[in-house]
């Protein structure tokens, strides 16, 4: 059974600071571990993603993510906030032998104050 | 690029009937999926769907649901007889193969009045 624990379902951020969005994973094989953003009312969007390659990822909009396999975590950072990042983000775990089966956290709503 | 669609954007139905929601996957994806949202919660997965057969699904996929890929674009997730707790919005997901993140459509938000 694999699970998933964001850390903090609110993170508020000042424009220009740094984005930190905790997610801890359970799996009990390798996993595939994904952040997915959401704004109101769309669909989900793909950031990045970690398939047992690099342990750190970049994805898009400049955001990035290091696995640590010893801590369990796939922390989700961008150096400077902006506006438009105001979002609901998820972390979601796969394991490798149905990628799109995932388990996803309950969300990180972020705020970005101007 | 491509992308997953699904129709209605938006569907309200009365308690007790049947939905059927939409989706076209990625035209060369091989492996679909359903998730649903609750206003307000996370996403969970109902359903995956392989080789004209459900691979795997959660317990929340009871009887009531039901998958199918009636031709070779689209792929349907039926409620049959719906409930209030039912509403949420549904996505539909593909990808080409087990070792590929799932590429997910906009969502149906279905209501049940």
């Amino acid at each position: 059974a694999q699970s998933v624990t964001q850390l903090g379902s609110h993170v508020s951020v000042s424009e220009g600071a740094l984005v930190l969005l905790r997610c801890n994973y359970s799996s009990s094989v390798p996993p595939y571990l994904f952040w997915y953003v959401q704004y109101p009312n769309q669909g989900l969007q793909l950031l990045l993603k970690y398939t047992s390659a690099a342990t750190l990822v970049k994805g898009i909009n400049g955001f990035e993510a290091e696995f640590k396999k010893s801590e369990t975590s796939f922390h989700l950072t961008k150096p400077s906030a902006h506006m438009s990042d105001a979002a609901e983000y998820f972390c979601a775990v796969s394991d490798g032998t149905n990628a799109g089966k995932s388990t996803f956290g309950d969300g990180t709503t972020l705020t970005v104050k101007p | 690029e491509p992308e997953v669609t699904q129709t209605p954007s938006h569907q309200v139905t009365q308690m007790g009937q049947e939905v059927i929601l939409r989706c076209v996957p990625i035209s060369n994806h091989l492996y679909f999926y359903w998730y649903r949202q609750i206003l307000g919660q996370k996403v969970e997965f109902l359903v995956s769907f392989y080789n004209n057969e459900i691979s795997e699904k959660s317990e929340i996929f009871d009887d009531q649901f039901s998958v199918e890929r009636p031709d070779g674009s689209n792929f349907t997730l039926k409620i049959r007889s719906t409930k209030l707790e039912d509403s949420a919005m549904y996505f539909c997901a593909s990808t080409p193969t087990g070792y590929t993140e799932a590429f997910f459509g906009q969502g149906t938000r279905l209501t049940v009045v």
